[in-house]
């Protein structure tokens, strides 16, 4: 199966600043890439796929880039409802994996 | 209003069995591949199966391949997770999820319910 590894596990990251999250997969998954959005008590939130592409109704300040096995999730301006657990997930083949995820708290 | 309600989830003992369900509405159910994901208590992510629009193609997570069998119905838009031989580490929300490929395109999950919890413990 294909790892998904992130980083950092934590993002300590004052309001307003910008964040940015690694994600790597151990073999390539081509573009085929998620990132998803999970707050205290929630369900995952879909916020990326395709690797770049935002989904419905997902602020412009997230955006996703990388291809093959490097990709990366940035968070121009960080507000005070972006803290939260964000994971990486490929869907390139069965069985689908998720990263471990990356906690961005508060400064 | 696109929306998927899971239930069948509680505490069940070690070695028993357990089906969960999922009703899915507001899109058109049988175009989408689905899902299943639980996260253990303060853990992560973790995918458990996954079924094709027409059934005929069917993952499993190694760690219940053999014990787990998902199955829908279309007529009943439902989805389901039959979990057999349980195991302590098998605790956790059991999240439905909707791909966002129709036919036989597999995409990213784009829709979640809120999930039903399993606990096994004698």
């Amino acid at each position: 199966e294909i790892v998904m590894t992130q980083s950092p596990a934590t993002l300590s990251v004052s309001p307003g600043e910008r964040a940015t999250l690694s994600c790597r997969a151990s073999q390539s998954v081509s573009s085929n890439l998620a990132w998803y959005q999970q707050k205290p008590g929630q369900a995952p939130r879909l916020l990326i796929y395709g690797a770049s592409t935002r989904a419905t109704g997902i602020p412009a300040r997230f955006s996703g880039s990388g291809s093959g096995t490097e990709f990366t999730l940035t968070i121009s301006s960080l507000q005070s409802e972006d803290f939260a657990v964000y994971y990486c997930q490929q869907y390139n083949i069965w069985p689908l994996t998720f990263g471990g995820g990356t906690k961005v708290e508060i400064k | 209003e696109v929306q998927l309600v899971e239930s069948g989830g509680g505490l069940v003992q070690p070695g028993r069995s357990l089906r969960l369900s999922c009703a899915a509405s507001g899109f058109t159910f049988d175009d989408y591949a689905m899902h299943w994901v639980r996260q253990a208590p303060g853990k992560g992510l973790e995918w458990v199966s996954g079924i094709n629009w027409n059934s005929d193609s069917i993952g499993y997570a190694d760690s219940v391949k053999g014990r787990f069998t998902i199955s829908r119905d279309d007529a009943k838009n439902s989805l389901y997770l039959q979990m057999n031989s349980l195991r302590a580490e098998d605790t956790a929300l059991y999240y439905c999820a909707k791909d966002g490929g129709s036919g036989d395109y597999i995409d990213a999950l784009d829709i979640w319910g809120q999930g039903t919890m399993v606990t096994v413990s004698s």
